[in-house]
């Protein structure tokens, strides 16, 4: 079964750092792109970036440029998100998904709460 | 950016009635990269329909894409009560990928 499972929820305080992952299995993992997606009530569904596990290229939404960093572990097929300094609007939940185009396979989500 | 504009915001039917559901591209989406996701309450978004009007894998023959160019549209030919949920459109054309903003499905 092609799948994608993610880290658990995280609660952190602003100001920290945190890095959550996806790990992919079923399918050969460095020939699909990884996406990350953001999802809040007010702002819905947000393209964060994606990575091509192959050779590790990563590519970022604008909104999200320098904001976040994309990597990924070939050697167990796991891509992660990463931010050096959590901000309360971080507070989301975080969606990884498969992609070649449209999104087929996603995450189970990755709640992310940045509270003081 | 690629702005997508979902309508209607919610649509209230019954189940066996028929669901059309619009989205709007600000401008031409390249090649017809226009994809439509379900989710569900509490799950992730699923993909129903790749490149305007291709089914993905496992999706039922009542859920059809259809349009080009700046204008979309998803149609559910009869609901059935596990259709009940937000629907929202995505463009994969060009960078950044945008998604709309939803059209909730509501029983009536």
């Amino acid at each position: 079964e092609v799948q994608l499972v993610q880290s658990g929820a995280e609660v952190k305080k602003p100001g920290e750092s945190l890095k959550i992952s996806c790990k992919g299995s079923g399918y050969t993992f460095t020939n699909f792109w990884i996406a990350w997606v953001r999802q809040t009530p007010g702002k819905g569904l947000e393209w964060m970036g994606f990575i091509y596990p192959g050779d590790s290229d990563a590519r970022y939404s604008p909104s999200f440029q320098g904001q976040v960093t994309i990597s990924a572990d070939n050697s167990i097929s796991t891509v992660y998100l990463q931010w050096n300094s959590l901000k309360a609007s971080d507070t989301a939940m975080y969606y990884c998904a498969r992609t070649k185009g449209a999104f087929d396979i996603w995450g189970q989500g990755t709640t992310v709460t940045a509270s003081s | 950016e690629i702005v997508l504009t979902q309508s209607p915001g919610t649509l209230s039917l019954s189940p066996g009635e028929r669901a059309t559901l619009s989205c709007r591209a600000s401008q031409t989406v390249s090649s017809d990269y226009l994809a439509w996701y379900q989710q569900k309450p509490g799950q992730a978004p699923r993909l129903l329909i790749y490149g305007a009007s291709s089914r993905a894998t496992g999706i039922p023959d009542r859920f059809s894409g259809s349009g080009s160019g700046t204008d979309f549209t998803l149609t559910i030919s009869r609901l059935e009560p596990e259709d009940f949920a937000v629907y929202y459109c995505q463009q994969y054309g060009s960078s950044p990928r945008t998604f709309g903003q939803g059209t909730k499905v509501e029983i009536k």
